[in-house]
């Protein structure tokens, strides 16, 4: 079965530091999204990403966030100056554009904010 | 997007059918019921999906209420590598179609 893949699986930053998480989608995908998970706490969507511009964000995807397809295969998500609370688990996820197509995610990255 | 409410944890043994419920009792007609896992802290996994017909797959059977109001999750023979979180989610069929997660159930199959 095709995959989503992410990279890196673990990210050590410091806080301030800017990060850059990455995603290669399914290949004939045209949806994307960001999700993340505070440990022990529920996944939540940030932000869903469609025809090269956002077509929804959440309230937790505030300036410090932006996401970027720069070339046909990589989606990703940056984050410009990390706090301790953006520690969590971020999944990447892609769906093809029929309606009803359902989600694929990666397997994360884990992201620690020191 | 229509809430759903799941029992926060279950236990089933090994080899025995796993059955999940969810209300959603919300629903609106061009809303789908979607099932997702999350086992330990990977990714969520797609499990089966269906909007009023009982679905079933490799993976597990989907049983909605006439009704739509409530639906059931099967997972036929469980082994211990179904200990996971399931998700229920009823997910709109427009738009950018993106998946509310709630907290779901934490089946443990006990061996």
């Amino acid at each position: 079965e095709p995959e989503v893949t992410q990279t890196p699986s673990h990210q050590v930053t410091q806080m301030g530091q800017e990060v850059i998480l990455r995603c290669v989608p399914i290949s004939n995908h045209l949806y994307f999204y960001w999700y993340r998970q505070i440990l022990g706490q529920k996944v939540e969507f940030l932000v869903s990403f469609y025809n090269n511009e956002i077509s929804e964000k959440s309230e937790i995807f505030d300036d410090q966030f932006s996401v970027e397809r720069p070339d046909g295969s990589n989606f990703t998500l940056k984050i410009r100056s990390t706090k301790l609370e953006d520690s969590a688990m971020y999944f990447c996820a892609s769906r093809g554009v029929s309606r009803g197509e359902k989600l694929f995610f990666g397997s994360g990255t884990q992201l620690s904010v020191l | 997007d229509a809430k759903t409410t799941q029992p926060t944890s279950m236990d089933c043994a090994e080899g025995r059918a796993a059955n999940l419920p969810c209300n959603h009792s919300t629903i609106s007609g061009n809303e789908y019921v979607y099932w997702y896992r999350q086992i330990h802290s990977q990714g969520p996994q797609y499990i089966i999906h269906g909007l009023k017909n009982n679905e079933t797959n490799e993976m597990a059977s989907l049983i909605i209420t006439e009704d739509r109001k409530s639906s059931t999750l099967i997972l036929p023979h469980a082994t211990l590598r179904d200990t996971a979180v399931y998700y229920c989610i009823v997910r709109p069929n427009f738009g950018n179609e993106k998946l509310t997660f709630g907290t779901g159930t934490r089946l443990t199959i006990i061996p």
